[in-house]
């Protein structure tokens, strides 16, 4: 398989930007999936999930797009502040009644510039 | 203050010294899961449990223990740390009947293995 790096990938905005985080996954049989935030000595805290028979979801100020099609989730924040700053996972759990396990990616770092 | 809790959370130790991380959770949860984070591997599931003296490997339990005793505590049980388990450990918990799939995670517990 493709080896990984040490170094996560990285996003760059301006405060009052709007910011989009990708993510790929690869389990078909997943049926949920969450966005966590992790800010520097915390653990990762939930900020929106969404259901593999919705496409998008809306909260405040971010949203959650869903592509089943090729895999993709993405988390759009919008009006990013300097507290938006933080790693950004998204992981996926299979369908209801197995492990609650959640598959993490590797994580994005938003670092937002004021 | 619904909450999970871990303790230590920093700890450095020596190879082969047996060790326990603790993690306590309030919301009267069912499931309750361990998980290690380690730079470019992002989050790995190293035990889970459905329920009171239910437990289950994820994806790297060897060189680990955990027990189930009680609804709320669900500690990580090292025999003979090596060091590769210097890692950064979360605990996480759900309910496990719920319309949300939320996990919610403790702050982390920082170990170090000499």
């Amino acid at each position: 398989g493709e080896s990984v790096g040490l170094h996560l990938p990285t996003l760059s905005v301006q405060e009052g930007d709007n910011s989009i985080i990708n993510c790929a996954y690869s389990n078909s049989a997943s049926d949920y999936f969450i966005w966590y935030k992790q800010e520097s000595g915390k653990g990762p805290q939930f900020i929106i999930d969404i259901r593999s028979n919705m496409d998008k979801r809306q909260g405040q100020r971010v949203t959650v797009l869903l592509n089943k099609t090729v895999k993709h989730l993405s988390l759009q924040i919008a009006a990013t502040q300097p507290g938006d700053s933080a790693v950004y996972f998204c992981a996926e759990t299979p369908q209801r009644g197995s492990n609650y396990k959640l598959t993490f990616g590797k994580g994005t770092l938003l670092t937002v510039n004021p | 203050e619904a909450q999970v809790t871990q303790n230590p959370r920093y700890l450095i130790t020596v190879t082969g010294k047996k060790l326990t991380v603790t993690c306590s959770q309030n919301m009267n949860h069912e499931y309750m899961s361990w998980y290690r984070q380690d730079p470019g591997l992002g989050l790995r599931q190293i035990y889970y449990s459905m329920n009171v003296e239910v437990t289950d490997k994820g994806d790297v339990p060897e060189g680990y223990k955990v027990s189930r005793k009680e609804k709320r505590n669900f500690p990580l049980i090292l025999e003979s740390p090596s060091p590769n388990q210097t890692s950064l450990y979360f605990c996480a918990s759900r309910p496990q009947r719920t319309s949300t799939d939320t996990q919610y995670f403790g702050p982390g517990t920082r170990l170090t293995v000499l």
